[in-house]
């Protein structure tokens, strides 16, 4: 199976200032045919499901506002959330749809400072 | 607008089985697959396994096989999701999540959870 590990497990970050999350994959998810890589990011708050961010490392899912970015390639993956709002407090997780089973990082928990 | 509505809370003992329902609605439900994914009190997210809607294939991950199931039912747009012989562990809010072929198969939108109890 395919491990991602994230850091921090959780970071506190001013309100207005950046929060970078990193992702690390124990192979490559870059699908070579495509050049895609096959991973995504999601924000869950509590008690509400995931909610799809990022997908192919950099692609912003629909409605989600541009202070979210994704970056990486291959086995190295951040999540940036530029501008921290209140409603950004929530668990961030990475995940490799390359192949199954799929797979998520540990999670890491955004707060405000 | 795409909507995944899963079954209510379940209570269960130890050895019984669950069935936990995610019907779709605001899209051709037979055109797209789903994962099933469970997260555990406190903890993070565990994939399960994935149904193909058209087809009724399945595959399901090492740790549950033989102890889960996936169905789909296209006359109402529902997948269904069996455990049998339920362990305390697990205990989880379990997740339907429909996957969008048109960006690398990523869970896109998921259902509100369910969450099942298990215990004497």
């Amino acid at each position: 199976d395919i491990v991602m590990t994230q850091s921090p497990d959780s970071l506190a970050v001013s309100l207005g200032e950046t929060a970078t999350i990193n992702c690390k994959s124990s192979q490559s998810v870059l699908y070579s045919s495509s050049n895609n890589n096959y991973l995504a990011w999601y924000q869950q708050k509590p008690g509400q499901p995931p909610k799809l961010l990022i997908y192919w490392s950099s692609n912003r899912a629909s409605g989600v506002p541009d202070r979210f970015s994704g970056s990486g390639s291959e086995t190295d993956f951040t999540l940036t959330i530029s501008g921290l709002q209140a409603e950004d407090v929530a668990v961030y997780y990475c995940q490799q749809y390359y192949t199954t089973p799929e797979t998520f990082g540990q999670g890491t928990k955004v707060e405000i400072k | 607008q795409v909507q995944l509505v899963q079954s209510g809370p379940e209570v269960k003992k130890p050895g019984a089985s669950v069935r936990v329902t995610c019907r779709g609605s605001g899209y051709t439900f037979s055109s797209y697959n789903f994962n099933w994914v469970r997260q555990a009190p406190g903890q993070g997210l565990e994939w399960m396994g994935w149904i193909n809607t058209y087809n009724g294939n399945t595959k399901y991950s090492q740790k549950l096989q033989g102890r889960v199931s996936m169905t789909t039912d296209l006359s109402t747009d529902t997948v269904y999701m069996d455990v049998r012989s339920l362990r305390s562990d697990d205990t989880a809010v379990y997740y339907c999540a429909r996957e969008n072929f048109e960006a690398g198969s990523v869970s896109d939108f998921w259902g509100q959870g369910t969450l099942v109890i298990v215990s004497s």
